[in-house]
C-alpha cells in the first residue's frame, strides 16, 4: 500500500469552477503537508504549506488538513485556464528532515475557457 | 536569484552506458536533494546532502547510482551502468531551511 494516495485524474472543469483536490495517507507520523503545482516540463513549485491540522488560505487557494481522518485537500476558487497543471500533494515527518518528502502521484487539472 | 539548474535537460543513452546528471543549487543553500519520477509513478526521494555530506541516502535504488557533492556546491548523480528501468525524470531540489526549490529536471531515457 502506498503511503500517500492521490487520484491521478485527469480532472476537467470550466473556467470559474471551484476545484477540489484530495489526498489520503496512512502514516500518522506525517506532520508537514504541502501542495505543489507542476507545469509540463517544469519542476514542482510550492503552492501551500501546512503544519499539522487546520486550514490555510492564500488568495484563491485553501488547504485543509484533517489528521484524524488522514485526509488533506486543496480548494481552488474561481479557477482559471492558467491553473491547468498537475497538482501534487506531499508530506514529511519533520524531525530534522522536512525536505524528505513523500509525494502523491499527482492530479492533472485542466481548466477550460 | 537564480533557481536550481539541472543539466542536461534530456539525455538518451543505451543500456549499459554511463550517464552523469548535474545539479547547481541556489547559491547558499546547504541542503540538496535528489528525487526521481519513473513513468506512471510518484516522485520519490533518492538522497539528501547537507553541504558535502550525505545525510540520508535511503532512497538510492542500488549501487549503480552514485551521488557526489564535492565542496558543498553543485552535485552530480552518476548512473553506471544504466538499465531500462532507470528511465524517468530526475529532479534536484535545494533549501536553506524549510521550502524546497526544485529544478526542471533531467529526463533520462535508456534504450
Amino acid at each position: 500500500q502506498k503511503e500517500v494516495e492521490q487520484d491521478p485524474g485527469p480532472l476537467s472543469v470550466p473556467e470559474g469552477a471551484i476545484v477540489s483536490l484530495n489526498c489520503t495517507y496512512s502514516n500518522s507520523a506525517f506532520q508537514y503537508f504541502m501542495w505543489y503545482r507542476q507545469y509540463s516540463r517544469k519542476g514542482p513549485e510550492l503552492l501551500m504549506y501546512t503544519y499539522s491540522s487546520g486550514n490555510k488560505e492564500d488568495g484563491r487557494f485553501t488547504a485543509q488538513v484533517d489528521k484524524s481522518s488522514k485526509y488533506i485537500s486543496l480548494f481552488i476558487r474561481d479557477s482559471q485556464p492558467s491553473d491547468s497543471a498537475t497538482y501534487l500533494c506531499a508530506m514529511s515527518r519533520g524531525s530534522g528532515n522536512t525536505g524528505k518528502l513523500i509525494f502523491g502521484q499527482g492530479t492533472t487539472l485542466q481548466v477550460k475557457p | 536569484e537564480a533557481g536550481v539548474t539541472q543539466f542536461p535537460s534530456h539525455s538518451v543513452i543505451e543500456k549499459g552506458q554511463t550517464v552523469t546528471l548535474r545539479c547547481d543549487p541556489i547559491s547558499g543553500h546547504d541542503n540538496l536533494y535528489w528525487y526521481r519520477r519513473v513513468m506512471g509513478k510518484e516522485i520519490k526521494f533518492l538522497l539528501h546532502f547537507v553541504k558535502e555530506s550525505k545525510q540520508d541516502e535511503s532512497g538510492m535504488p542500488n549501487n549503480r547510482f552514485l551521488a557526489e557533492r564535492t565542496g558543498g556546491t553543485y552535485s552530480t548523480l552518476k548512473v553506471q551502468p544504466a538499465e531500462l528501468e532507470d528511465s524517468g525524470v530526475y529532479f534536484c531540489a535545494s533549501s536553506q531551511a524549510g521550502t524546497l526549490h526544485f529544478g526542471n529536471g533531467t529526463r533520462l531515457t535508456v534504450t
